[in-house]
């Protein structure tokens, strides 16, 4: 079945710096990619849609300069949170979608980060 | 106005029983697509079932089925037999947009499952 991996699992970093989150497609191609952000107890809200070779699509509200996201091939996509602060301490997680084949959505196994 | 509504924050039931979680959604789309998600604890999304707005029968995945009312716009999810691992976050999903960059998958506020033993 279709896998996507998360990197890293769980970051902790200081106010002011910057990290970044890989979503990698193993077995599959995924031109279109998801970042969710998800607080505790609460739903997954969509930030952005990461398309490969174009610029990503931010939702309303989502700080496009803060949430950096780069789709740089069919099986990768990156979120960089830059210069972080304790308020961005969040649940994150991306999705792809096959572009073939399935309908369904494959989650990565999400990023926990915390910031200090 | 919400796009997916679930409105049981919370359920307990006993080992064992068949559980209906509820779902409804909005949208205009005559196409469009609803899934249904497990998430334990450990934070991952697992995909359970999956319902096209143009598929005629009810999805059946094992001990899941969606019971599908187009007209009145519900995708609940039927869990038989329920077992003290299907603990967990339940979360319902509608896919719109089918052209590139229009994609969207939007959550419902999820149901949290509770299997007393």
């Amino acid at each position: 079945g279709a896998v996507v991996s998360q990197h890293p699992s769980r970051v902790i970093c200081k106010s002011g710096t910057s990290v970044k989150i890989e979503c990698r497609s193993l077995d599959f191609q995924a031109t279109t990619m998801f970042w969710y952000r998800q607080f505790p107890k609460q739903s997954l809200m969509l930030m952005a849609t990461s398309n490969e070779g174009s610029k990503a699509t931010y939702e309303q509200g989502v700080e496009k300069d803060k949430f950096l996201i780069n789709h740089a091939s069919l099986t990768l996509s990156t979120l960089t949170v830059t210069s972080a602060h304790p308020e961005d301490s969040s649940f994150y997680i991306c999705s792809a979608r096959p572009d073939r084949g399935l309908n369904g959505y494959t989650f990565g196994s999400g990023t926990r980060l915390t910031v200090v | 106005a919400q796009k997916i509504t679930q409105t049981q924050p919370g359920m307990f039931v006993q080992e064992k029983e068949a559980v209906t979680l509820d779902c409804t959604y909005d949208t205009s789309d005559p196409s469009y697509g609803l899934f249904w998600y497990k998430q334990p604890s450990s934070g991952e999304m697992i995909f359970l079932i999956y319902q096209g707005s143009y598929d005629q029968q009810n999805a059946t995945e094992g001990r899941y089925s969606l019971n599908f009312q187009k007209a009145r716009k519900s995708a609940n999810l039927v869990i038989s037999a329920s077992q003290l691992g299907d603990s967990a976050m339940y979360f319902c999903a509608m896919r719109e947009g089918w052209d590139f960059g229009n994609e969207k998958l939007t959550f419902g506020t999820g149901t949290r499952l509770t299997i007393i033993p």
